[in-house]
């Protein structure tokens, strides 16, 4: 069971190039996330997606966009790079945790993209 | 949603009993308090959730006061392995909504 899944790990950009960003989840969740997290701050919400086939913007949506290409897959795409982008960037899933309540976040291990 | 304040920093001796506090004074009735912890940038990593009951884990403990405007993560037995930033996040449990992550608190254990 792999999880949540990223790719790729590491990635240098130019400034204006573009890149698409992948995760893929094998959990059968609902809920997708993308999160961004700069140095020694926490993770700032980018884009989520509650269910397939809806996205919405976070705190930090700008410059970025997604796509839930189906349950499974969340893409998060840089039109034109900027180096304010240089960040680490994170993707979860979550689903109902049923008779605990509540629900579970599982988190990839995160693609470190820097922009030149 | 409820905002939570964590202490920046802390340490703790290895071998010792590590308690994280959290306040979430404006915790509404139907949401969860969650704990979560980074280790040296890696994707965070789940380690408990309540929403009344004190609840415990493999991992850790999770006390929370009767009037749930705080908490406590107990980790029993510090390791060096330990050593992370631990955020405590209070949510409603629905589909689709975010955790939202604060500064958390960062733990050093020591040996």
């Amino acid at each position: 069971n792999a999880g949540v899944t990223q790719t790729p790990k590491f990635q240098v950009l130019k400034t204006g190039q573009s890149m698409t960003l992948q995760c893929a989840q094998d959990m059968n969740h609902n809920s997708m996330y993308w999160y961004r997290q700069d140095p020694g701050m926490g993770l700032r919400l980018i884009y989520y997606s509650a269910s397939e086939g809806t996205t919405d913007k976070g705190e930090v949506p700008n410059g970025y966009n997604v796509s839930r290409l189906n349950k499974r897959e969340f893409s998060l795409r840089l039109e034109s790079a900027a180096p304010s982008q240089t960040s680490v960037y994170f993707c979860a899933s979550s689903a109902p945790l049923g008779t605990q309540g509540g629900y579970g976040y599982t988190f990839g291990s995160g693609t470190r993209l820097t922009v030149v | 949603d409820a905002k939570t304040t964590q202490p920046p920093s802390m340490d703790c001796a290895e071998g010792r009993a590590a308690n994280l506090p959290c306040n979430h004074s404006t915790i509404s009735g139907n949401e969860y308090v969650y704990w979560y912890r980074q280790i040296h940038s890696q994707g965070p990593q789940y380690i408990i959730h309540g929403l009344k009951n004190n609840e415990t884990n493999e991992m850790a403990s999770l006390i929370i006061t009767e009037d749930r405007k705080s908490s406590t993560l107990i980790l029993p037995h510090a390791t060096l392995r330990d050593t992370a930033v631990y955020y405590c996040i209070v949510r409603v449990g629905r589909s689709g909504y975010a955790l939202n992550f604060g500064k958390g608190t960062s733990l050093l254990v020591t040996p």
